[in-house]
């Protein structure tokens, strides 16, 4: 079974600095990917980033990248250079590499940049 | 660009009544997913549609029953409402067959009150 855990569930950042949310994730497939979405207070889910287990290098776009450390199991999403806009909350999430293509969702981390 | 559409956004039930949500998607995807959202628990799975003629069960599919009408719409019904069942249900699609890659595409959330 697949599990992602998110520990922060509330985080505050000053606007212009950069943050770091937590996801830890526990998976016996050899190949699967992880996601972070956000969701604003309208309630939408909107994509980010994406990394591959076998990716070599860190995913980044725009001011997105993710943290991923394969041996620690963890895929942190780091924001640079924060914006009132960011807030929202941030979800982690995996898929595994079989033919079932659902997303499993961690609980969520809510961001509030301050100003 | 439609993308995902749910129907409807909101709608309030009484105990024991019956609903359909409705889901079309306009990509052409292989894969659709029906996703519950309560506070502090991120999205589970009710059900999904890998292809067209299949459904499984996900996470939480108590008290839900699917249908995948064609290629296009995946709808979710509830037989006899119950409170427990007051949720943001979240339809999603996905356009690959197999490996762990390729984001979601997610509607805007029917928000559901069950009396």
């Amino acid at each position: 079974a697949q599990k992602i855990t998110q520990t922060q569930p509330g985080m505050f950042v000053q606007e212009k600095e950069a943050v770091t949310l937590d996801c830890t994730y526990d998976t016996s497939d050899p190949s699967y990917g992880l996601f972070w979405y956000k969701q604003p207070s309208s309630g939408e889910m909107i994509f980010l980033i994406y990394q591959g287990s076998y990716d070599q290098q860190n995913a980044t776009e725009g001011r997105y990248s993710l943290n991923f450390q394969k041996a620690r199991k963890s895929a942190n999403l780091v924001i640079s250079a924060s914006q009132l806009g960011d807030s929202a909350m941030y979800f982690c999430a995996m898929r595994g590499g079989g033919s079932a293509r659902q997303l499993t969702f961690g609980s969520g981390t809510q961001l509030t940049v301050l100003p | 660009n439609a993308g995902v559409t749910q129907t409807p956004k909101f709608q309030v039930l009484k105990t024991g009544q019956s609903m359909t949500l409705q889901c079309a998607q306009d990509m052409n995807h292989n894969s659709m997913y029906w996703y519950r959202q309560d506070p502090g628990m991120g999205l589970r799975l009710i059900y999904y549609s890998a292809s067209e003629g299949t459904t499984d069960k996900g996470e939480v599919p108590n008290g839900y029953n699917v249908s995948r009408l064609n290629k296009r719409e995946f709808s979710l019904r509830l037989e006899s409402a119950a409170p427990s069942q007051t949720s943001v249900y979240f339809c999603a699609s996905n356009p690959r067959g197999q490996g762990a890659g390729g984001e979601l595409f997610f509607g805007e959330g029917s928000r559901l009150t069950v009396l």
